[in-house]
């Protein structure tokens, strides 16, 4: 595709409920990453892949916190039982290569989660 | 782990002046500082970026200077216009690992007509 696609754009959850955020990466790109952002702050490192395999999950903040890419395409960021604080933009990145910082990001429009 | 501080939060500056943003980084690793700008509601974009094995980097009205002894690095933009308005991200990473980014907690950048 044209970017880095998320969907849905904007999702309400009330607190408990189980939420699936789902990225579509530019086709090809083999490093996807997911950002928390929240309001006023600068985006935070969640979890990083390398095609399928989950390279890097410590950013997670909880294990109610998961992440997959099963094809090594698609990505979904999985978040059960919601609580207040889990509201934020969740920001997902693309990189063709195995290095990033040599090849440049791609990020998202994100999907903004509120939890109410 | 690293640690990026940013400032200031917010800048307000007259069009066809110069803007100066400055972060500080912790871990003396780290040797690759992208900057990002992002509009209300839009996705991040990078704007310019720099490597550890050079001091300064220009794009038109765009540079960044970095300061490995000091571990700062600022972003400079000149002459600046009403749509540079955005809040800008500095951001460190470390080669090797996940290479992720480490992002600063932004300025809002604001410039008058």
């Amino acid at each position: 595709g044209a970017g880095v696609s998320q969907s849905p754009r904007y999702k309400v959850a009330k607190r408990g409920q189980d939420v699936a955020l789902r990225c579509d990466p530019i086709s090809g790109h083999v490093s996807l990453f997911w950002y928390q952002q929240a309001l006023g702050q600068g985006p935070e490192f969640l979890t990083y892949f390398q095609n399928e395999a989950q390279l890097d999950k410590s950013g997670l903040p909880s294990d109610r916190f998961f992440a997959e890419r099963p094809e090594g395409s698609v990505s979904t960021l999985k978040i059960q039982r919601t609580q207040q604080e889990d509201s934020a933009v969740y920001l997902c990145a693309s990189s063709p290569g195995w290095a990033p910082r040599d090849y440049g990001y791609t990020f998202g429009s994100g999907t903004r989660l509120t939890v109410v | 782990g690293e640690n990026v501080e940013q400032h200031p939060s917010t800048l307000s500056v007259q069009e066809g002046d110069s803007a100066v943003i400055k972060c500080t980084y912790s871990d003396s690793a780290s040797n690759y500082f992208p900057w990002y700008k992002q509009e209300l509601g839009k996705r991040p974009q990078l704007i310019i970026d720099i490597r550890s094995n050079v001091g300064e980097k220009k794009d038109q009205r765009i540079a960044v200077t970095l300061n490995k002894t000091a571990k700062h690095f600022s972003l400079h933009i000149t002459e600046t216009q009403p749509e540079d308005s955005a809040v800008y991200f500095c951001a460190a990473s470390r080669r090797g690992g996940s290479e992720k980014l480490v992002f600063g907690k932004g300025t809002k950048l604001t410039v008058n007509p």
